[in-house]
């Protein structure tokens, strides 16, 4: 498996346009989640979908904000209108949960780089 | 809410130096547990997990983390550190058979050659 892939790798924008991240989860996970770290907050959790449905969005920090899972094996992350403070890397990561312990671990993808200009 | 707490912010050690990252969170009932690596500008890792059994688990790269429940406590060691153990390390905490998967704010650890 190709693992948790993400599009673009970088993205630099100016203030005020639309951007949107890509997440590709690992094919069979039924949870993907979308996280944004910064040097000043760390790593948050935004949202996360299990079986495409969003479950907890509390994490997103304002209307700007808005993700989608249309199906099994893509989920976007869109911001608009985009702002300098919006900078950061973004991550998204997939799991697989089952009645059995021990597959609970979140699997990465490489990030996204967000520069808002 | 269940939280994770890390106790070091950034930690500083010389080559060879034993290593102990605290973990600790407030869930009361059962849970996995796990430890995250991110390397300079890398996403972040598995390095080890818990999930029933031997509360002294052993990692990758030498890492080991032990797991004590009374003191609801899961920290993570490792007995000689190396130059390339420079990162950022995440404890993070699910409730058993659950999604609330909570991590920590993270220990920068760096590691002087």
């Amino acid at each position: 498996d190709a693992g948790v892939i993400q599009s673009p790798r970088h993205e630099v924008t100016e203030m005020g346009q639309e951007v949107t991240l890509r997440c590709k989860p690992i094919s069979g996970h039924d949870y993907l989640f979308w996280y944004r770290q910064t040097m000043m907050r760390g790593l948050e959790l935004l949202i996360y979908f299990n079986n495409n449905v969003p479950i907890d969005d509390s994490g997103m920090p304002e209307d700007r904000f808005s993700a989608k899972m249309p199906n099994a094996s893509f989920s976007t992350l869109k911001i608009q209108p985009s702002e300098p403070r919006d900078s950061a890397v973004y991550f998204c990561a997939s799991s697989s949960t089952r009645r059995v312990r021990g597959t609970n671990e979140q699997f990465f993808g490489p990030g996204t780089r967000l520069t808002v200009l | 809410a269940q939280s994770v707490s890390q106790h070091n912010h950034h930690v500083i050690l010389s080559e060879a130096a034993s290593l102990e990252l605290g973990c600790n969170y407030s869930y009361g009932g059962t849970v996995n547990l796990f430890w995250y690596v991110q390397y300079p500008g890398q996403h972040l890792q598995l390095l080890l997990k818990y999930f029933s059994g031997d509360p002294l688990v052993k990692g990758i790269k030498g890492f080991e983390a032990e797991f004590i429940k009374s003191k609801f406590s899961f920290n993570l060691r490792k007995p000689s550190v190396q130059w390339s153990d420079t990162a950022e390390y995440f404890c993070a905490v699910e409730e058993n058979y659950g999604q609330n998967f909570v991590f920590g704010p993270g220990t920068r650890l760096s590691v002087l050659p």
